[in-house]
C-alpha cells in the first residue's frame, strides 16, 4: 500500500513568488492536513480538507490557502511568499473514520524562500 | 484552547538505559492522545494512540504510554534505548475525532554509546 506522496521534495522561490504544493494520500484516505514545520514554531497545523471540505482551520493568513480534489489529493497555494515562509511542509492523511489510526504523514515538502 | 507541552527540549540517555519523555495537555473533556517519532529529513511516523480504554498504550519499536488523567499526562516510556532512537518525539492532541491534532515542540533525544 502506497504511503502518502508529497511533490516536490525541495522547492526554492524568491520572495513574492507564489508556490503550490501537492499532496497524495493513502488510497482510501478521505481527510488530508497540512502543517509547517520550522524550528522555532515547532508543528503548526495549518489546515484540513475531508470530501473536498475545508473542515478545520489554524491561524495562518489568508496567503495560505489549499483544495482537494475528488480523488482526494490536496494542493495547498501560497502567495506572495515571505522569508518567514521558509519551511517543511507536511500533510498527512487519515481514514477520516475518527482518527481511528491516525495520521500517516508524507516526507515533506523542502520550501526555501530566498 | 488546547495546548500540549514537552517540557524537555532534549534528552540524552546512554544505549541500554530506559526513557520517559515527558507530555503534558491542556484539555477540557478526554482527549485523543499521540506520539510520533520523526528522524532527521523525514516525515513523521506514529509510534501509539490513545482514544479510550486500559490507559497503559502499546506501540511500535518496544514504546509504550500511560495516560494519567489526574496529571493530564501521557508520557512515553521504553525500558531500554537503542542506538536507532535517536530522533526527534512528537506528543499531540485533538479533542476529539473531527477536531485538528496539535503538536507539542517536540523532544529530541541523544543516544550514547
Amino acid at each position: 500500500k502506497a504511503g502518502v506522496t508529497q511533490t516536490p521534495r525541495y522547492l526554492i522561490k524568491t520572495r513574492g513568488q507564489q508556490v503550490t504544493l501537492s499532496c497524495s494520500p493513502i488510497s482510501g484516505h478521505r481527510s488530508v492536513s497540512w502543517y509547517q514545520q520550522t524550528p522555532g514554531q515547532g508543528l503548526q497545523f495549518l489546515f484540513e480538507y475531508f470530501s473536498e471540505t475545508q473542515r478545520n482551520k489554524g491561524n495562518f493568513p489568508g496567503r495560505f490557502s489549499g483544495r482537494q480534489f475528488s480523488n482526494s489529493r490536496s494542493e495547498m497555494n501560497v502567495s506572495t511568499l515571505e522569508l518567514g515562509d521558509s519551511a517543511l511542509y507536511l500533510c498527512a492523511s487519515s481514514s477520516g473514520r475518527g482518527r481511528d489510526y491516525g495520521y500517516t504523514f508524507g516526507s515533506g515538502t523542502r520550501l526555501t524562500v530566498v | 484552547a488546547q495546548s500540549v507541552t514537552q517540557p524537555d527540549i532534549h534528552i540524552t540517555v546512554s544505549e541500554g538505559a530506559s526513557l520517559e519523555l515527558r507530555c503534558n495537555y491542556s484539555y477540557g473533556a478526554t482527549p485523543y492522545l499521540f506520539w510520533y517519532v520523526q528522524s532527521p529529513g523525514q516525515g513523521l511516523q506514529l509510534l501509539l494512540k490513545y482514544f479510550s480504554g486500559d490507559t497503559l498504550v502499546q506501540g511500535i519499536k518496544g514504546f509504550e504510554a500511560e495516560f494519567k488523567r489526574s496529571q493530564s499526562s501521557f508520557n512515553l516510556r521504553k525500558p531500554s534505548v537503542h542506538w536507532s532512537d535517536a530522533a526527534e518525539y512528537f506528543c499531540a492532541v485533538g479533542e476529539n475525532r473531527d477536531d485538528k491534532i496539535i503538536f507539542g515542540k517536540g523532544t529530541r533525544l541523544h543516544i550514547l554509546p
